[in-house]
């Protein structure tokens, strides 16, 4: 079995500041996803990336860049914190796009002072 | 874009009973998931459900779907204290970027 690694698990940040989230799989999956969870709002689609050096724009891309130099990797960048803001960043992977299970890792809790 | 939605949102149940959380999405899709989320862990998929099928089980699990309603159902039967967790569906169409999920529903089994 593979296993989805994201780091750091908690990242406390500055109002204004950028914030850089990592995540490697090694289930060589084509595909992965960052996605957002709130209280109470369930998952929201940041990005995707169906395949290396591709970046799709889900639905909650604005304020966020993504990044997928390698198969294996795939990172989030939150180009400017707001003040309070407190969510969970959720990277997952899939086979490849068309196979939509996916398969996630424990997540990065973010919150910012 | 669609967003699947959850009936209850929150259960709490004794160990030994049943529970069945709903869900009911929006537009097309060829299939629906269940993932649990416990405290602390990414999603997990614990069954899945594809429009021609109406009626799937896993163990404890049994999902049904009605694609002339448009939901699904999940149910646990039995449930243990292990099974306390948040139970998400997720949903997806043609159209839209990979999975769409709903709310949840927190479902808490007491010894």
């Amino acid at each position: 079995g593979g296993i989805i690694t994201q780091t750091p698990k908690f990242l406390i940040g500055q109002e204004g500041q950028k914030l850089t989230l990592k995540c490697q799989q090694n289930f060589n999956h084509d595909t992965m996803y960052w996605y957002r969870q709130d209280s109470g709002k369930g998952l929201r689609l940041i990005y995707y990336s169906i395949t290396e050096n591709d970046l799709q724009k889900g639905d909650l891309s604005e304020g966020y860049d993504a990044s997928r130099e390698k198969k294996s990797s795939f990172s989030l960048t939150v180009t400017s914190a707001q003040k309070n803001e407190m969510a969970v960043f959720l990277c997952a992977s899939s086979i490849h796009r068309g196979d939509e299970r996916l398969f996630f890792g424990h997540g990065t809790k973010l919150s910012v002072l | 874009s669609q967003w699947g939605e959850e009936n209850l949102q929150a259960l709490s149940i004794q160990e030994g009973e049943d529970v069945t959380m709903n869900c009911s999405y929006k537009t097309y899709t060829t299939v629906v998931q269940w993932y649990r989320q416990k405290s602390g862990k990414g999603p997990a998929l614990i069954i899945l459900i594809r429009s021609n099928e109406r009626e799937k089980r896993s163990g404890r699990l049994r999902a049904t779907l009605d694609t002339s309603s448009q939901s699904s159902s999940l149910s646990i039967t039995g449930t243990l204290a292990t099974d306390t967790a948040v139970y998400f569906c997720a949903t997806e169409d043609n159209y839209a970027q990979g999975l769409t999920f709903g709310l949840g529903t927190r479902v808490s089994v007491f010894p």
